[in-house]
């Protein structure tokens, strides 16, 4: 299993502005996600965080809008950039940690309001 | 486009008794996981059981156990002896078998699960 913590738990920002959000995980990780889980819907992937590499993004997310890093196989951040009420959500990170036969695991997320 | 449909926005039993939630998907894979996620107030998201669709003999945890129909491209749980930390909402999700990397799950909308004492 993997133990993956996620800072802030959770945060009200004012629109036009920025947040990162850190994703650390207690082992090394083969794959990293970001979700999205606006309020009382499901989940929906946003991107694939790849190590040393751009993030690989699904259809209607693009990088300008959710800046994502990997800098090594524990950590991942993504930044919601130009921040909007339809921003308000929970965001949360998400690990294979030995690959695709693997479970995957979520992080605890963070509950994002913007006003 | 993989879809996932939960087709029950939520669903109530007694405690002590025998639920089943509803999951149908639709793929043109053959090989992909299925898998039912359980989220709690506390929003953290706890997997419950999962299969791999290869595999013809249905998944079972504890409590918890799947029908799994390929060919009808069907995935509900049954949760026997519901208690009452089961109450949460209830995910199916789907991945496909990509061979070398993996993609992310695909998700259901979700079932409410109300247990009443």
């Amino acid at each position: 299993s993997a133990v993956i913590s996620q800072k802030p738990s959770r945060d009200i920002c004012q629109r036009g502005t920025s947040l990162t959000i850190q994703c650390q995980v207690d082992s090394q990780v083969t794959m990293m996600f970001w979700y999205r889980q606006q309020p009382g819907q499901s989940l929906t992937l946003i991107a694939t965080a790849n190590q040393g590499s751009e993030a690989t993004y699904e259809s209607g997310f693009v990088i300008d809008k959710f800046p994502i890093s990997r800098p090594n196989l524990t950590f991942s951040t993504l930044t919601v950039s130009n921040m909007s009420p339809e921003d308000s959500s929970i965001y949360l990170c998400s690990v294979l940690p030995g690959g695709e036969g693997d479970t995957q695991y979520f992080g605890p997320g963070t509950r994002l309001t913007v006003l | 486009a993989q879809t996932v449909t939960q087709s029950q926005p939520e669903m109530s039993v007694q405690e002590a008794e025998t639920v089943t939630l509803s999951c149908t998907y639709d793929t043109s894979e053959s090989d992909y996981y299925l898998f039912w996620y359980k989220q709690p107030p506390s929003r953290q998201m706890i997997l419950v059981i999962r299969q791999e669709a290869y595999k013809q003999q249905n998944a079972t945890e504890n409590r918890f156990s799947v029908n799994f129909q390929k060919a009808a491209k069907s995935f509900s749980l049954k949760i026997s002896d519901s208690q009452l930390g089961d109450a949460a909402m209830y995910f199916c999700a789907y991945r496909r078998y990509s061979g070398g990397g993996a993609d992310g799950l695909t998700f259901g909308k979700g079932t409410h699960l109300i247990i009443q004492p």
